[in-house]
């Protein structure tokens, strides 16, 4: 099983900042990394995929970027909506894994 | 657009069976890959297990034993059972999508699950 580690748990930042967020996996996954934020009561929403893809209706703010083993997810000028849980998931092989989550908060 | 619905009892007794279903709406579970995920404070999101065109499925090894993924094209559901039920698997349950896209004759499924339910809160206590 491939294991996800993201740093640091927790960050507080005020806005307009820019955010770097690592997820570092056990073993190479090549490209296929994905980033979710999950906002309080939501459920998670896919922002990027395959390392560097922004998904459908993602604001330019949020970038992927990295492959094998080290990734970052930047958010370049926090917003207050940016509150929130950013967690990485792996699909390179089974079973398909997440990191333990960034937990985001706003100053 | 594509929504999905999770429903299911709330509580369950431990040793028992859960069944949950997650409907899908404004698409058809025939084409891509849907997968069930649990989240729980303790373990944080954990991938249960996958069908995909509708009877090649999937699972988690850790909960393989347990599991079965289905789908049923005439109603357009998913159903999850996992059966003698324990503390631990007390969590909230989403079924999520993934598209899947094919090159030539091979198709995969794009990373990223771009879809989710909103989840069901399944509790096990006696």
């Amino acid at each position: 099983e491939i294991v996800l580690t993201q740093s640091p748990a927790t960050l507080s930042l005020s806005p307009g900042e820019r955010v770097t967020l690592s997820c570092r996996t056990s073993q190479s996954v090549s490209t296929y990394l994905a980033w979710y934020q999950q906002r309080p009561g939501q459920a998670p929403r896919l922002l990027i995929s395959d390392a560097s893809n922004r998904a459908t209706g993602i604001p330019a703010r949020f970038s992927g970027s990295g492959s094998g083993t080290d990734f970052t997810l930047t958010i370049s000028g926090l917003e207050p909506e940016d509150s929130a849980i950013y967690f990485c998931q792996q699909r390179t092989s089974w079973p398909l894994t997440f990191g333990g989550g960034t937990k985001v908060e706003i100053k | 657009q594509v929504q999905l619905q999770e429903s299911g009892p709330g509580l369950v007794k431990p040793s028992e069976t859960v069944s949950l279903i997650c409907t899908v709406s404004g698409g058809s579970i025939s084409n891509d890959y849907w997968s069930w995920i649990r989240q729980s404070p303790g373990k944080g999101l954990e991938w249960i297990g996958y069908i995909f065109h509708t009877d090649n499925t999937k699972y988690s090894p850790s909960l393989k034993s347990r599991v079965t993924i289905s789908a049923d094209t005439a109603t357009n559901r998913l159903s999850l059972s996992l059966t003698s039920v324990t503390a631990a698997d007390t969590a909230l349950y989403f079924c999520a999508r993934e598209r899947e896209y094919c090159h030539g004759l091979n198709c995969f499924a794009k990373t990223g699950f771009d879809l989710w339910g909103q989840g069901i809160l399944v509790t096990v206590s006696s």
